[in-house]
C-alpha cells in the first residue's frame, strides 16, 4: 500500500491566489521529506528539502518566498505555492526516505496544479 | 553539475521479450542507485535499489552496476504490455549546488519503455 500520500490530487486555481499542498507520511515518521515539480515530457526536479523544525533547504534558483515550505510533524510537510501564476502549472510530487540504512525514497501520487 | 544520462527512447520491444534500460552518471563517489517506474500522468514507483557491484535480482527484473564504468542497468525479463512506462534511473548524490551541500536523489531523463502484444 501507499506510503507517502498527498492532498489534493489535483487543484485548479486562478492566477494571483496560493495553493497549500500536503505530504504526510504513512505508518512512519519522516524527519526529511523532498519536494519535486515535473513538467509534462520533462524529468523531476528537485524543488526543495523539506526538514522537521528547521527552515526548507531550496535548490538553486527556486524562489523560497514563492514556494513556502513548512515541516511542522514528523509525519507531515506542506508546501503552499504563493500567488500562482500560470507558469507555476505543474505536477508537484512529495517523496520520504523510510530511514535509516535505507536511501530509499517514495513518492507522494502528486498533486498537479493548473493555474488559470 | 553533476549528469545521470539515459537513452530517452521510446524503446519498443516485443512481449516476453528482454528489455535493457542503460543509465551511466558522472559522480564516482555515488554509492546509491535507483530504478524507478513511471506511469504517464503518475508519480514514480522504486522497482529497485542496488548499491554493489554486480547483479541484483527481484523476480523479472535485475539490476546491475558497475562503478568502474559508472554504469547502472536494468533489465525486464518477459516483457509485459503492462511494464511500458517511463524508467527512471537515480542516483543518490551529493549536491554541490545546494546551500548545505546534502545528498539528495539526482534523477536522469528517463527511458520510454513500449512493450508490444
Amino acid at each position: 500500500g501507499a506510503v507517502v500520500s498527498q492532498h489534493p490530487s489535483w487543484v485548479i486555481c486562478k492566477s494571483g491566489t496560493s495553493v497549500k499542498i500536503e505530504c504526510r507520511s504513512l505508518d512512519f515518521q519522516a524527519t526529511t521529506m523532498f519536494w519535486y515539480r515535473q513538467f509534462p515530457k520533462q524529468s523531476l526536479m528537485l524543488m526543495a528539502t523539506s526538514n522537521e523544525g528547521s527552515k526548507a533547504t531550496y535548490e538553486q534558483g527556486v524562489e523560497k518566498d514563492k514556494f513556502l515550505i513548512n515541516h511542522a510533524s514528523l509525519t507531515l510537510s506542506t508546501l503552499t505555492v504563493t500567488s500562482a501564476h500560470p507558469e507555476d502549472s505543474s505536477f508537484y510530487i512529495c517523496s520520504a526516505p523510510l530511514g535509516g540504512a535505507s536511501y530509499e525514497q517514495y513518492f507522494g501520487p502528486g498533486t498537479r496544479l493548473t493555474v488559470t | 553539475q553533476k549528469e545521470v544520462e539515459q537513452n530517452s527512447g521510446p524503446l519498443s520491444v516485443p512481449e516476453g521479450a528482454i528489455a535493457s534500460l542503460n543509465c551511466t552518471y558522472s559522480d564516482r563517489g555515488s554509492q546509491s542507485f535507483f530504478w524507478y517506474r513511471q506511469y504517464s500522468g503518475k508519480s514514480p514507483e522504486l522497482i529497485m535499489s542496488i548499491y554493489s557491484n554486480g547483479d541484483k535480482e527481484d523476480g523479472r527484473f535485475t539490476a546491475q552496476l558497475n562503478k568502474a564504468s559508472q554504469y547502472v542497468s536494468l533489465l525486464i525479463r518477459d516483457s509485459q504490455p503492462s511494464d511500458s512506462a517511463t524508467y527512471l534511473c537515480a542516483v543518490y548524490e551529493r549536491q554541490a549546488r545546494r546551500q548545505n551541500s546534502g545528498y539528495a536523489l539526482n534523477f536522469g531523463k528517463g527511458t520510454s519503455l513500449l512493450v508490444t502484444p
